[in-house]
């Protein structure tokens, strides 16, 4: 299995509240992606990186923000939740000799 | 229309069935395609490539049909095991967003004894 981390695995917050997701590799690659999975909406990428500092927008960015300052951290910030932020998030890593994509274990977030 | 498109099922079959599953995408420019698995309340995991030619690893086949933008994936022999949502995702090419997939919302099977 690829080296890759989450953290925390689940987590309860109230409306307002900011919230950190780390994602940690131990697999030098180039990129990562955030995602959130949500019933009949299947896996929807939020955020990813193509190097270090390097970020780009996915398809439901909005309320969210990334950054990455070393190669195995990209980090997911929620800086206010909400209650429709409520999901599983996860985190994937893509080798730069491929483009297909190694996931994470997901962390629960439950916005209250 | 989404990008990419499964039939949601769900398919359940008896243990030793064949199953196939389609997923249509929309942009012909698409480069790359994969088929995962997903377990309930688990992380997706690579099921296998797809390449133009076709690929076979055991009981599971993969073929793409570019003139039709779809990849199919067939499994042989259904074990109770293989139940789980099959994930298809498209990647649109080499370039800064190289590895940037879009996924469909999965298939569900399930294998019945």
């Amino acid at each position: 299995d690829a080296g890759i981390t989450q953290s925390p695995r689940h987590k309860v917050t109230e409306t307002g509240t900011p919230v950190t997701l780390r994602c940690h590799q131990t697999e030098n690659h180039r990129y990562m992606y955030w995602y959130r999975q949500d019933p009949g909406h299947g896996l929807r990428l939020i955020h990813y990186s193509y190097g270090v500092k390097d970020t780009d927008k996915g398809e439901v960015s909005d309320g969210y923000s990334v950054s990455r300052s070393k190669t195995e951290d990209f980090l997911l910030t929620l800086e206010s939740a909400t209650s429709s932020q409520t999901s599983v998030y996860f985190c994937a890593i893509s080798p730069p000799e491929g483009s297909e994509q190694y996931f994470g274990p997901g962390t629960r977030l439950t916005v209250t | 229309r989404k990008e990419v498109e499964q039939d949601p099922g769900p398919f359940n079959v008896p243990e030793g069935a064949t199953v196939a599953f389609n997923c249509t995408y929309s942009n012909s420019a698409s480069q790359s395609f994969f088929w995962y698995r997903q377990d309930c309340r688990k992380e997706p995991k690579l099921l296998m490539s797809v390449y133009s030619s076709g690929n076979e690893d055991g009981r599971f086949t993969a073929q793409l049909n570019r003139a039709s933008q779809y990849i199919s994936l067939l499994i042989r022999d259904s074990k109770l095991s293989d139940s789980a949502t099959y994930l298809c995702a498209v990647n649109g090419g080499y370039n800064t967003n190289a590895g940037k997939s879009t996924f469909g919302d999965g298939t569900t099977l399930t294998v019945k004894p």
